[in-house]
C-alpha cells in the first residue's frame, strides 16, 4: 500500500533559519505529491504540489522537489518567519486502481522563535 | 476566494448516539471527501463521493458511517452509533475536476468528543 513519512517534531528554529522537513513515501502508481499546512486553529491548507517527477512546487518562499529516485518530496525554505510556524503535512495520492484519497503523513510541527 | 464550509466547529454527544456532521463543498466541485484526524495522530481518509455514490472507502468505513449529498449543496457524514474511539477531527474536502492529482481543498473541520 502507499505510505509517507516525514519527520517528526516539535522542530525548532530561530528566525530567519533555514528549513527542511524530510518526506519520502512508497506509492504503487504515479502518485502526485503534496505538502498542506495547518496554522493553530484552522484547517488544512495546499502550501504546493508536485504532479511528476522533478516538477518542483513552490509557495510562499517555500519549495520541494518531486525526487523519483530518491522517493522523496523534502520542503525547504531559505529563511523562516514566526508566522510559518504550524503543523506541516506531506500527502501523496496514487494514480492506481481509482483510488483518490489523500495518503498523509504524521505531521511536523514547526516552531519559530523570534 | 470560495471554500469548503462545515458545521458544527465542536461537537459533544454521548456514546451510542448519532450524529450529523455537515459540509458545503466548494460550488461546482464534484468530488467530496471525508477524513478524520484523531488527536496526536495522522490525517486518514475515510470516503470518497462522485455523482452521488462512494466512489472508495477506507477499512475505518464501517456499516456505522453514511454519507449523503442530500441536496445541490450539502454534503453529510453521519455515525449511528458513536464510540469513545470516534473522537476526532473531522475534515470535508472536495476537488474540482476528474484529475487524481488535481488539489482537495479541506474545510476548517469538525471537532468531535464523544463522552
Amino acid at each position: 500500500g502507499n505510505s509517507v513519512t516525514q519527520m517528526e517534531g516539535p522542530v525548532t528554529l530561530s528566525e530567519e533559519a533555514f528549513l527542511t522537513i524530510n518526506c519520502t513515501y512508497t506509492a504503487t502508481g504515479y502518485p502526485s505529491l503534496f505538502w498542506y499546512v495547518q496554522y493553530p486553529g484552522e484547517g488544512l491548507q495546499l502550501l504546493l504540489k508536485a504532479t511528476k517527477a522533478d516538477d518542483k512546487g513552490s509557495n510562499k518562499g517555500f519549495e520541494a522537489t518531486y525526487r523519483k529516485e530518491t522517493t522523496s518530496f523534502h520542503l525547504e525554505k531559505g529563511s523562516v518567519q514566526v508566522s510559518d510556524s504550524a503543523v506541516y503535512f506531506c500527502a501523496l495520492v496514487d494514480s492506481g486502481g481509482g483510488a483518490d484519497g489523500l495518503t498523509f503523513g504524521k505531521g511536523t510541527h514547526l516552531i519559530i522563535q523570534p | 476566494e470560495p471554500e469548503v464550509t462545515q458545521t458544527p466547529s465542536h461537537q459533544v454527544t454521548q456514546m451510542g448516539q448519532e450524529v450529523i456532521l455537515r459540509c458545503v463543498p466548494i460550488s461546482n466541485h464534484l468530488y467530496f471527501y471525508w477524513y478524520r484526524q484523531i488527536l496526536g495522530q495522522k490525517v486518514e481518509f475515510l470516503v470518497s463521493f462522485y455523482n452521488n455514490e462512494i466512489s472508495e472507502k477506507s477499512e475505518i468505513f464501517d456499516d456505522q458511517f453514511s454519507v449523503e449529498r442530500p441536496d445541490g449543496s450539502n454534503f453529510t457524514l453521519k455515525i449511528r452509533s458513536t464510540k469513545l474511539e470516534d473522537s476526532a477531527m473531522y475534515f470535508c474536502a472536495s476537488r474540482a475536476g476528474t484529475g487524481y492529482q488535481e488539489t482537495q481543498y479541506f474545510g476548517p473541520g469538525t471537532r468531535l468528543l464523544v463522552l
